[in-house]
């Protein structure tokens, strides 16, 4: 099995932009889809980006996602930041046997 | 969409437990389902998908041959029964739908219900 590692937590302020990394241990980052997941605190999560960086319907285009190859990284960046994005967020992607989270990253607006 | 969770509770160390999740605001048998869990505290875990056929399905090895995920589509319901539960069981269980008919594995959960807590203890 493989291994989704994400920074524990990550801080910003609001109307700013940041990015979380998603980095995968083995096998291929672009060969395999990746999904990003928020949680807000006390809720259910909800679905932000899927298949590396396509957005449902209803998520706002200041959530986008990317991958790049060279570092085997998914990464999520936030732009325009505001207070009820903070949340943990989840990366998520799959292997022929199994379907993996990372551990989450904690994003604090201040 | 709406789906409902039920069905947690508290439950002693290799005994039984079936979740339940009602499903509606959508064709509940054109779409492949999962549960996914949270221990308290952590992050989330990939437990089991369905499709639309008995055989076309997903188990995380941890709960490979203790749990059984099904449905029954004349009530738009899924299931999840849970034998030989452990401590490590505990955790909230979110009923999910994927984002196709077929459980592959590029599958993707695009909606999520509001979860059911298990606690598994003496």
């Amino acid at each position: 099995n493989f291994v989704l590692t994400q920074p524990h937590s990550v801080s910003e302020s609001p109307g700013k932009m940041v990015t979380i990394s998603c980095t995968r241990s083995s096998g291929s980052i672009a060969g395999n889809y990746v999904q990003w997941y928020q949680q807000r605190p006390g809720s259910a999560p909800t679905t932000l980006i899927y298949e590396d960086r396509r957005r449902p319907s209803g998520v706002p285009d200041r959530f986008s996602g990317s991958i790049d190859s060279s570092s085997n990284s998914a990464f999520l960046t936030i732009s325009g930041l505001e207070t009820e994005d903070e949340a943990d967020y989840y990366c998520q992607s799959y292997d022929r046997r199994s379907r993996v989270f990372g551990e989450g990253t904690k994003l604090t607006v201040l | 969409v709406q789906l409902l969770d039920s069905g947690g509770g508290l439950v002693q160390p290799g005994g039984s437990l079936r979740l339940s999740c009602a499903a509606s605001g959508f064709s509940f048998n054109r779409y492949a389902m999962s549960w996914v869990r949270q221990a308290p505290g952590k992050g989330l875990q990939w437990v089991a998908s369905l499709g639309g056929s008995p055989t076309n399905t997903y188990y995380a090895d941890s709960v490979k041959g203790r749990f059984t995920i099904s449905r029954d589509n004349s009530r738009n319901t899924l299931y999840l029964q849970m034998n030989a539960l452990r401590v490590d069981d505990t955790a909230i269980y979110y009923c999910a739908r994927n984002d196709g008919f077929q459980v592959v594995s590029s599958s993707w959960i695009e909606f999520w219900g509001q979860g059911t807590l298990v606690t598994v203890s003496s």
